[in-house]
């Protein structure tokens, strides 16, 4: 049973450009959490899907989107990076709403230069 | 914001019980406490999680004091595998979990 996958394993872009991070939930899990990892610090939550719509979302600009797809699988967009964007994306999945373990992929390293 | 204080860094030896502090006195009544880590260039994991009672699995023990305002992570027998950075966090039911700083715990041989 594969558990959260995500890709790419890393990625260099330059400022201004977009970015889109890929994610495939451990099977039977139908929600999808984004993190934003920055170094030396404890993940920060971007947002979270459920049934294709972002159910909650944390304190990330406009820039930041997301979409989930008829499969549970999600993507993570980021639009206009700036080097401030440079983190360790991580994906999290569980099994709908009540008390959820998430389970985490390995992340996504984005590097802005 | 995280809704927790843990120590920044903390030392255990090899073999002995790893015992990991977590101060959350704002917690509400339907708040639970949950613990992960994460072991370096990995995702986090998940250990364990308790209301009110005392919780055992096959990872760790938590301790939750009478009055829920402070926990305890017990890993009994720590191993070099287990150096990681640890998370306590709060939260009710429906909410997003909310990562702090976290503990790193470093096993010494």
């Amino acid at each position: 049973d594969a558990g959260v996958t995500q890709s790419p394993t890393h990625l260099i872009k330059t400022r201004g450009q977009q970015v889109t991070l890929r994610c495939s939930p451990k099977s039977g899990h139908d929600t999808v959490s984004w993190y934003q990892q920055a170094l030396g610090q404890g993940p920060q939550f971007i947002f979270q899907y459920y049934e294709e719509e972002e159910r909650q979302r944390g304190n990330f600009p406009d820039r930041f989107s997301g979409h989930q797809f008829p499969n549970y699988s999600s993507e993570l967009n980021v639009n206009a990076l700036l080097l401030g964007d440079s983190a360790l994306y991580l994906c999290a999945s569980s099994s709908g709403a009540g008390i959820e373990k998430l389970f985490f992929g390995s992340g996504t390293q984005l590097s802005v230069l | 914001d995280a809704k927790t204080t843990q120590p920044t860094s903390m030392d255990c030896a090899e073999g002995r019980a790893a015992n990991l502090p977590c101060n959350h006195s704002t917690i509400s009544g339907n708040e639970y406490v949950y613990w992960y880590r994460q072991i370096h260039s990995q995702g986090p994991q998940y250990i364990i999680h308790g209301l009110k009672n005392n919780e055992t699995n096959e990872m760790a023990s938590l301790i939750i004091t009478e009055d829920r305002k402070s926990s305890t992570l017990i890993l009994p027998h720590a191993t070099l595998r287990d150096t990681a950075v640890y998370y306590c966090i709060v939260r009710a039911l429906d909410d997003k979990i909310i990562f702090g700083k976290g503990t790193r715990l470093h096993i010494l041989p």
